[in-house]
């Protein structure tokens, strides 16, 4: 059982702004450690897409964004595109569990 | 070329054990910790265990601990799984991943294809 909540799914027409949001608490968030957000397309294994709450890895488009709010934080995609269906997930340390947590993770559908 | 291959999936009988390997090339293996994650049929991504850079510290999920043990040979920068008592709700794909070159939590930056194991 996950940690960290987001919601099931979330779409937008091509060019629209979509947003997923991820819910923590006071041993992870909260405690001072950082969301990071993975992209997972079809078939594929995940790859990084915004770590340390809002920080971009090369070749990740500035399309992608982040933040983060004491116990919650939010990825923002931009200008969605076709190629951006997949599914979306947070994560984090716990502090309380002691070990690292995901989110229950978002399917991203372009209308 | 930066990548991470993990081999020895396959189908197995539930109270077999299992051993997952994982080659990594041009990661800088011998300097950051690595990971295991596995995604079961359908669902979400679960983390399993850790390593540090130096294998002196692991960590694992309650899910796992005391059945399955990580381990490294930074000789041949290759991370193992070893996976003992295995149960049907262990059947996934297992990833292997890169983490962070300190020994304080971080993010997993490069990930392996997977490798598919099912108990069954």
């Amino acid at each position: 059982q996950s940690v960290l909540t987001q919601p099931p799914s979330v779409s937008g027409a091509p060019g629209q702004r979509v947003t997923i949001s991820c819910t923590g608490s006071t041993s992870n968030f909260g405690a001072g450690y950082d969301v990071h957000w993975y992209q997972q397309l079809p078939g594929t294994a995940p790859r990084i897409l915004i770590y340390g709450d809002k920080r971009r890895p090369s070749g990740v488009p500035d399309r992608f964004s982040g933040s983060r709010s004491f116990t919650s934080a939010s990825l923002a995609i931009t200008g969605l595109q076709a190629e951006d269906e997949g599914d979306y997930y947070c994560q984090s340390y716990d502090t309380s569990l002691r070990r690292f947590v995901f989110g229950t993770g978002t399917r991203v559908t372009v209308l | 070329q930066v990548q991470l291959v993990e081999s020895g999936g396959g189908v197995v009988q539930p109270g077999r054990s299992l051993r997952l390997a994982c080659a990594a090339s041009g990661v800088s293996f011998r300097t950051y910790g690595m990971h295991w994650v596995r995604q079961a049929p359908g669902t979400g991504l679960e983390w399993v265990a850790g390593i540090w850079f130096d294998g002196t510290h692991e960590d694992y999920a309650d899910s796992v601990k005391g059945r399955f043990t990580i381990s490294r040979d930074n000789s041949i920068e290759t991370l193992y799984l070893q996976m003992n008592s295995l149960r049907v709700d262990d059947t996934a794909v297992y990833f292997c991943a890169r983490g962070n070159v300190l020994v304080t939590p971080d993010h997993f930056d490069i990930w392996g294809q997977g490798t598919a194991v099912t108990v069954s």
